[in-house]
């Protein structure tokens, strides 16, 4: 079973929320662990949006807008990125990473369609 | 404004070496831990590498631990990621990213392996 497991994609409609989550493999509490953000739109790196570990230890990407928010769902063992007022510039994959055991780990990634 | 510049990719046979580089600026290179990521074409983010400030300690995916050596002069604003006995399955666009959260990525050297 992967490390963090992430939905391979998502579609949401412009002006609404979407809400991508990163499932932590079952053992590997979420409490614990500080979650990043990225986008990638093709043929560009991906963009760091933002960090989340609780509402104290949080972290914007620098020039990244409040509708990219972070959470975290304890019930479910999962990291969420929130994004409101979807755009048409949103449609990109996103991915999730934590630091585990020495090891920086990422999500298989989300492709998120805005239609 | 802090610039990521890989180089050194292209194309190697299986079984060769290639080195990259990743020139840092814009910021204070020696005070930020580095990492290494990869991307194979189509794929998602694969961890490949990290380094301290310092260059004390390393950590590297099981993939390419005792293959590849990742180093840094901070003299020289500059991380490298020397890579032996490449594989095909080493063929991907390599990133050098920014600190313990990735917040500034470069954009990329490609690494092809084949015959």
């Amino acid at each position: 079973q992967a490390v963090l497991t992430q939905p391979s994609s998502l579609s949401a409609s412009p002006g609404a929320s979407a809400s991508l989550t990163c499932t932590l493999r079952s053992g590997i509490n979420v409490g614990t662990y500080r979650i990043y953000w990225y986008q990638q739109k093709p043929g560009s790196p991906p963009q760091y949006l933002l960090r989340y570990k609780s509402d104290s230890d949080k972290q914007q990407g620098s020039g990244v807008p409040s509708r990219f928010s972070g959470s975290k769902d304890a019930s479910a063992n999962a990291g969420i990125l929130l994004i409101s007022g979807l755009q048409s510039e949103d449609e990109a994959d996103y991915y999730c990473m934590i630091w585990h055991s020495s090891s920086l780990v990422f999500g298989g990634g989300t492709k998120l369609t805005v239609l | 404004e802090v610039q990521l510049v890989e180089s050194g990719g292209g194309l190697v046979q299986p079984g060769g070496s290639l080195r990259l580089s990743c020139a840092a600026s814009g910021f204070t290179f020696s005070s930020y831990e580095m990492n290494w990521v990869r991307q194979a074409p189509g794929k998602g983010l694969e961890w490949v590498s990290y380094i301290s400030s310092s260059g004390s300690t390393i950590y590297y995916a099981d993939s390419v631990k005792g293959r590849f050596t990742i180093s840094r002069d901070n003299a020289k604003n500059s991380l490298y990621l020397q890579m032996n006995s490449l594989r095909a399955e080493d063929t991907a666009v390599y990133y050098c990213a920014r600190g313990n959260s990735g917040d500034y990525w470069g954009q990329g050297t490609l690494v092809t392996v084949s015959s």
